[in-house]
């Protein structure tokens, strides 16, 4: 079956320490794997997916399909990255349909 | 541009009442979908449609009904409200074919007392 994990359901780091949120996922096809965030009482959008081996924000995120993982990383975090990030696998095809994790709460102190 | 639009935003229902909420989406997206969000939960899929006239299951849809006339609404319904139907739900749309982003509702917060 398909599935997403994140196992961190809260991090916490300090402003410029570097940030690594975790995501497994299992899935029997060719995955397609994006980072979707939601800021306080902002709606969720997509942050980055891996087809476009983008940084957005200075976060990046690599496939690694030995590992089954799409880490999300950035090298020195910011007190406005504080949000709720949720990994998503996407079924792709004619459907379409988002798988998503259970999501990590990020926070960043001063 | 309105993207996705979501109403109400907030709703409290006692239980065994019904209520519809309303999405729309003005990107002529095909696909839509609605989601639940829990606390440790993540968010999870209720139903979707791939276009209008054509709906699905998604991993939660008891309680809970759909349809899809036109292409830009997707109203979710709830046909008897129970507390365990206590959740953020949020409205999605994409388009249908290949890798592409979901835009996301502002979110209908429901309580069932």
């Amino acid at each position: 079956a398909q599935r997403v994990t994140q196992p961190e359901k809260l991090l916490s780091v300090f402003k410029g320490a570097p940030v690594e949120l975790k995501c497994n996922y299992s899935y029997s096809g060719s995955p397609e794997l994006f980072w979707y965030v939601q800021y306080s009482r902002q709606r969720l959008q997509l942050l980055l997916r891996h087809i476009s081996r983008e940084s957005i924000k200075g976060f990046t995120a690599d496939l690694n399909k030995g590992e089954t993982s799409f880490h999300l990383k950035k090298p020195f975090a910011q007190e406005e990255d504080s949000a709720m990030y949720y990994c998503a696998l996407s079924m792709g095809g004619a459907t379409n349909k988002l798988i998503f994790g259970t999501g990590t709460l990020l926070a960043v102190q001063p | 541009n309105a993207g996705v639009t979501q109403t109400p935003k907030f709703q409290v229902l006692k239980t065994g009442q019904s209520m519809t909420l309303q999405c729309a989406q003005d990107m002529n997206h095909e696909y839509m979908s609605w989601y639940r969000q829990d606390p440790g939960m993540g968010l999870r899929l209720i139903h979707y449609s791939v276009g209008a006239g054509i709906t699905d299951q998604g991993e939660v849809p008891n309680g809970y009904n759909v349809s899809r006339s036109t292409t830009e609404d997707f109203p979710l319904r709830l046909l008897s409200a129970a507390p365990s139907q206590t959740s953020v739900y949020f409205c999605a749309s994409s388009q249908q074919v290949g890798i592409s982003e979901a835009f996301f509702g502002q979110g209908t917060r429901l309580t069932v007392v």
